[in-house]
């Protein structure tokens, strides 16, 4: 069974750097084509697509926040990781966790951290 | 940027009904087009991919159509289950983008 699992900070204050973690079991990436990264929502809002790393390390990052995120992966412990530097309240979202295998849709999501940017 | 637009934000039907919920992207995206299903407080799920392609365990009444900048997703006989919000996605060239969400209101 493909399972994805969040884990981030709940709350953190303006300008930190936001840490996430998401653990997967059920595949490998290192497997050709497999693919782990995070979709973001806002409360009532719509989704947006972030960044994804594949299995060969190519990564690719939304272009208006690229400058704020690093993506990375531990392959052995099936984790991977995104930062987002210097956090605003607009980062105040439930971040989710995807999988995509080859063409690019998300055929497995995780159930979701919510983080709230706040003073 | 590829847009995405899903025109309603809202869509009533009757269980039973046939409805379909369209998404226009700003630029031919060659049938990469995914849709997902968000139930309240839960994460999205996918339903189809390359525009018509049904998703393991979805069930037959969800198809899939559409080619160039024009799709659909259409539920031929609505349940009550349905009840949800639909999302297209244009899983064409990065950034990877989404419509704003046609949320299905059974009446």
């Amino acid at each position: 069974q493909v399972t994805l699992k969040e884990s981030g900070p709940g709350i953190l204050q303006p300008s930190q750097t936001l840490s996430l973690t998401c653990s997967f079991s059920g595949f490998s990436l290192s497997t050709s084509g497999m693919s782990v990264g995070w979709i973001r929502q806002p409360s009532g809002k719509g989704l947006e697509w972030l960044a994804h790393i594949w299995w060969n390390d190519d990564k690719y990052y939304i272009p208006v926040l690229k400058s704020r995120l690093t993506i990375s992966k531990d392959t052995s412990n099936n984790q991977v990781f995104l930062k987002i530097a210097s956090v605003v309240t607009a980062d105040t979202a439930t971040y989710y966790c995807t999988r995509i295998y080859y063409a690019n849709y998300f055929d497995i999501w995780g159930a979701g951290t919510t983080v709230t940017v706040s003073s | 940027d590829i847009v995405m637009t899903q025109s309603h934000k809202f869509m009533s039907t009757s269980v039973g009904d046939r409805v379909s919920i369209t998404c226009k992207a700003s630029q031919d995206v060659s049938t990469a087009v995914a849709w997902y299903q968000q139930k309240p407080g839960q994460s999205p799920k996918l339903l189809i991919y390359w525009a018509s392609t049904r998703h393991t365990g979805v069930p037959d009444r969800f198809t899939g159509s559409g080619s160039g900048t024009d799709y659909t997703l259409t539920i031929s006989s609505v349940q009550a289950e349905d009840l949800a919000l639909y999302y297209c996605q244009q899983h064409h060239i990065t950034p990877f983008t989404f419509g704003s969400g046609t949320k299905l209101e059974i009446k």
